[in-house]
């Protein structure tokens, strides 16, 4: 168990919909990363947050937004699903900049009909 | 912009023999962190061995092993004694120490497929 949570497991909606995935990080991390994994493909970055702030950002979506809140859980926002954007959400969470690794959570499956 | 790149999509090993994973990587700093994540079917990413770019030893775990070659920008991965259970996508990825922007950049992955 890595400490970070996300929520929930798995996702099923219709094209054009909206959906909130969650991340609660470990105690104590002030940096919380999300990466979208389609089938068979690698982990691609989508953003960052520290202390509530954006740190950096990856080829997110317009239609996606996230945000950090003041006890540093994380939501990631989709809307105006489409088919492509099934796939394996990742949150990971970092203590601090310049701590070695970062611990990623389970993921969401989310899958869009 | 820092990459990092996988060039063997799929591999396979007998069970019990020694596979190398390669990765190489791009980059202008000069200090970071490397890592080997393994993601079974379950899905969930998993850190396998880590190294800092300032040690000069290869790091080791067990049965997992990289070979940190810093001036070449290479970061191979040998497993040892291959298990069943080794069976999975192995991600190389790439972290900076020091820039403010510090999110994990991930290789394609290759996937290891274990013979009995």
């Amino acid at each position: 168990d890595s400490g970070v949570t996300q929520t929930p497991k798995h996702l099923i909606t219709a094209t054009g919909q909206r959906v909130t995935l969650r991340c609660s990080p470990r105690s104590g991390d002030l940096s919380v990363y999300w990466y979208q994994q389609s089938l068979d493909q690698g982990l691609q970055f989508l953003i960052q947050y520290y202390n509530g702030e954006e740190r950096a950002k990856g080829n997110i979506l317009e239609r996606f937004s996230a945000q950090q809140f003041p006890d540093l859980h994380s939501e990631l926002n989709l809307s105006s699903l489409e088919l492509g954007d099934s796939a394996l959400y990742f949150c990971a969470s970092s203590p601090h900049r310049g701590y070695t690794e970062a611990f990623f959570g389970q993921g969401t499956r989310l899958t869009v009909v | 912009a820092q990459t990092v790149t996988q060039s063997q999509p799929e591999m396979s090993v007998q069970e019990a023999e020694t596979v190398t994973l390669s990765c190489t990587y791009d980059t202008s700093e000069s200090d970071y962190y490397l890592f080997w994540y393994k993601q079974p079917p379950s899905r969930q990413m998993i850190l396998v061995i880590r190294q800092e770019a300032y040690k000069q030893q290869n790091a080791t775990e067990n049965r997992f092993s990289v070979n940190f070659q810093k001036a070449a920008k290479s970061f191979s991965l040998k497993i040892s004694d291959s298990q069943l259970g080794d069976a999975a996508m192995y991600f190389c990825a790439y972290r900076s120490a020091t820039n403010r922007d510090d999110k994990i950049i991930f290789g394609k992955g290759t996937r290891l497929h274990i013979l009995p």
